[in-house]
């Protein structure tokens, strides 16, 4: 199992610029999150998932979109980027009724300039 | 909504010695995650406790939780350099699946 996959590692975007963060996971899992941290903070929940076809807002949803069409993949779009969505971005899943872990993808570090 | 709060959120320890981290929390919630993250990573699972009096342990490192007072604890024993890390806790909303984190414990154990 590759667990949690993110791509891409690193990106930066110029203000105004659209992109989608991608997120694969291989474990069947329903339940996925999105969430970033900003440099020297904790982590900040975007949007959420409990499974194909049902998303719903985290603590700071605002400039983000997603989408969850397959029980595999969970894509955060981010509209119009500025300054303050610099972040390390990180997607997570779990199962919820198995070993409860959640598991955390590599990150991606966006820089918006 | 759900507020997780972390303290210390900076500490500085020599080795050698015992110290605690806690997590309260203010809603219900039936589980509770315990994470380390070093600088440039993702984070590492450590712990997921489910029930009330729950304990488990890896190593110099000890976690539990108390669900009627909302609280868990990372207990550290005999801290060694290696525990040098950022210790995240997070909640599992019972209401809606969201998992809420901490502010994190920077934790810099000196030699």
């Amino acid at each position: 199992n590759a667990g949690v996959t993110q791509t891409p590692k690193f990106r930066i975007l110029k203000i105004g610029q659209s992109m989608t963060l991608q997120c694969t996971q291989d474990m069947n899992h329903n339940y996925m999150y999105w969430y970033r941290q900003d440099p020297g903070m904790g982590l900040k929940l975007i949007y959420y998932s409990v499974g194909a076809g049902i998303t719903d807002k985290g603590e700071v949803p605002n400039g983000y979109n997603v989408s969850r069409s397959t029980t595999e993949d969970f894509p955060l779009r981010l509209e119009l980027a500025a300054p303050s969505q610099t972040s390390v971005y990180f997607c997570a899943s779990t199962s919820g009724t198995k070993d409860y872990e959640q598991y955390f993808g590599p990150g991606t570090r966006l820089t918006v300039t | 909504e759900l507020k997780v709060e972390q303290n210390p959120l900076f500490l500085s320890m020599q080795e050698g010695k015992n110290y605690t981290i806690y997590c309260n929390y203010s809603t219900t919630s039936d589980r509770l995650y315990w994470y380390r993250q070093d600088p440039g990573k993702s984070l590492e699972s450590l712990f997921v406790l489910l029930s009330n009096g729950a304990v488990k342990q890896e190593g110099r490192l000890m976690a539990s939780l108390d669900t009627k007072a909302r609280l868990s604890t990372l207990h550290i024993t005999a801290a060694v350099h290696d525990l040098s890390a950022t210790y995240f806790c997070a909640v599992l909303m019972n209401r809606d699946d969201k998992i809420i984190f901490g502010k994190g414990t920077r934790l810099h154990i000196l030699p």
